[in-house]
């Protein structure tokens, strides 16, 4: 059972934002809000988590809806390097586990 | 700091064969991580350590695997009788204390394993 839905890939430009959505519909009230990423030959690597509240930091911001069933990670000025297969996560708090989906791959074009 | 280690980077072998796959987790952290990801989807969850004990292997596939972690540090994740079907790139995670309460797992660069 899929936990989260996003879409298979999503091209953005170089500069512009990216804003990356993810359906959670089934989400708990515990429940956390995770994005990972993915870069080529890489491990994932934590982006940013939430609960309910916009979250920002130095990589990217996540907004989640008020019913919480749905939320964006926004990647301000896409590089590059951002070029990358980014996984939308919910996670319990004594969860250890992550349950990867197929994520959505984001390629950035100059 | 150093992050996550894993050796080898890539590993070729025969069916049949026994392969080690090695992680060496970030200093001092007691949780450690194995998944695996197959070729265009995400990694899955194989097995969780909690000091030298293993605290969950529910996603090993079945008991040619097995993973060890004897100091609490580094750990060996082994394949006996390998298939082809465990050809994927095999990852490995550590986090500071008990994974729980929101940690963050820091992933190593992954074993890219194909059997032949």
């Amino acid at each position: 059972d899929a936990k989260t839905t996003q879409p298979t890939s999503m091209d953005c430009a170089e500069g512009r934002a990216a804003n990356l959505p993810c359906n959670h519909s089934t989400i708990s009230g515990n429940e956390y809000v995770y994005w990972y990423r993915q870069i080529h030959s890489q491990g994932p690597q934590y982006i940013i988590h939430g609960l309910k509240n916009n979250e920002t930091n130095e990589m990217a911001s996540l907004i989640i809806t008020e019913d919480r069933k749905s939320s964006t990670l926004i990647l301000p000025h896409a590089t590059l390097r951002d070029t990358a297969v980014y996984y939308c996560i919910v996670r319990a708090p004594n969860d250890y586990k992550l349950s990867f989906g197929a994520g959505t791959t984001v390629t950035v074009r100059a | 700091g150093a992050g996550v280690s894993q050796t080898p980077s890539n590993k070729v072998t025969e069916k049949g064969k026994y392969v080690e796959l090695r992680c060496d987790p970030i200093s001092g952290h007691t949780a450690l991580y194995w998944y695996r990801q197959s070729l265009g989807q995400g990694p899955e969850f194989l097995i969780y350590f909690q000091g030298t004990g293993a605290a969950d292997d529910s996603g090993l596939p079945n008991d040619r695997f097995f993973a060890v972690r004897p100091e609490g540090s580094v750990s060996t994740l082994k394949i006996q009788r390998t298939e082809r079907g465990d050809s994927a790139v095999y990852l490995c995670a550590s986090s500071p204390s008990t994974g729980r309460g929101l940690e963050t797992q820091y992933f190593g660069p992954g074993t890219r394993l194909l059997v032949l």
